[in-house]
């Protein structure tokens, strides 16, 4: 059974950093882009970024309204996904979810991290 | 970057009644277009993938059609648990984008 773990979310002050983790299990890591995705409180979905798999550079791609602020990284070893955010604001409070990018669509959700950002 | 274009962004509906929602890209994604349900403070979940396959245990009045930049969501027979809202992605290129979702209700 696949399953997606975030953890790593809580309550953060404007302009400081935070680190959100995705342990996976039931499927071989390595072999998947992995990516993240957030919700704002009553909102849409807005995909972050992601991470290719190895056999694809494991190259990483971020929407531009985190680019160069949010860092996703991998340890296949660990078949753990990492979401680094740096210097955050009000409008990065969000649940963020860990997904599956299953060849381009999304077929396994984690059930999500509240990430509140406030003085 | 793709933009998509969701249509209605609300609807209201009867069961038993055929529902459609539309949803537009900014250009071509071929057939890398996806639909997801998601219901209140749950994870949204895969309901059609590749614009017109639909994802295992998804049920079968659900149906997607469309490719290049035109996408419909088909539910043939509204039920009462189809309350959700609901969003397409395209997944042709990086970065990854969603339409804006499309609230749907049982009247």
């Amino acid at each position: 059974e696949v399953q997606l773990v975030e953890s790593g979310g809580g309550l953060v002050q404007p302009g400081r950093s935070l680190r959100l983790s995705c342990k996976a299990s039931g499927f071989n890591f390595g072999d998947y882009a992995m990516s993240w995705v957030r919700q704002a409180p009553g909102k849409g979905l807005e995909w972050v970024g992601f991470i290719r798999s190895n056999s694809y550079g494991g190259t990483t791609v971020y929407a531009a309204s985190v680019r160069g602020r949010f860092t996703i990284s991998r340890d296949n070893s660990k078949s753990i996904t990492y979401l680094q955010m740096n210097n955050l604001q009000t409008d990065d409070t969000a649940v963020y979810y860990c997904v599956r990018d299953g060849y381009g669509d999304i077929d396994y959700w984690g059930q999500g991290t509240l990430v509140t950002v406030s003085s | 970057d793709i933009q998509m274009t969701q249509s209605p962004s609300s609807l209201s509906a009867s069961v038993g009644d055929r529902v459609t929602i539309s949803c537009r890209a900014s250009q071509s994604v071929n057939w890398y277009l996806n639909w997801y349900q998601q219901k209140p403070g749950k994870a949204p979940k895969l309901l059609i993938y590749g614009a017109s396959n639909l994802e295992s245990g998804a049920p079968s009045r659900f149906s997607g059609s469309g490719s290049g930049t035109d996408f419909i969501l088909t539910i043939s027979s509204l039920q009462p648990e189809d309350s959700a809202t609901y969003y397409c992605q395209q997944g042709y290129s990086a970065p990854r984008t969603f339409g804006q979702g499309t609230k749907v209700e049982i009247k």
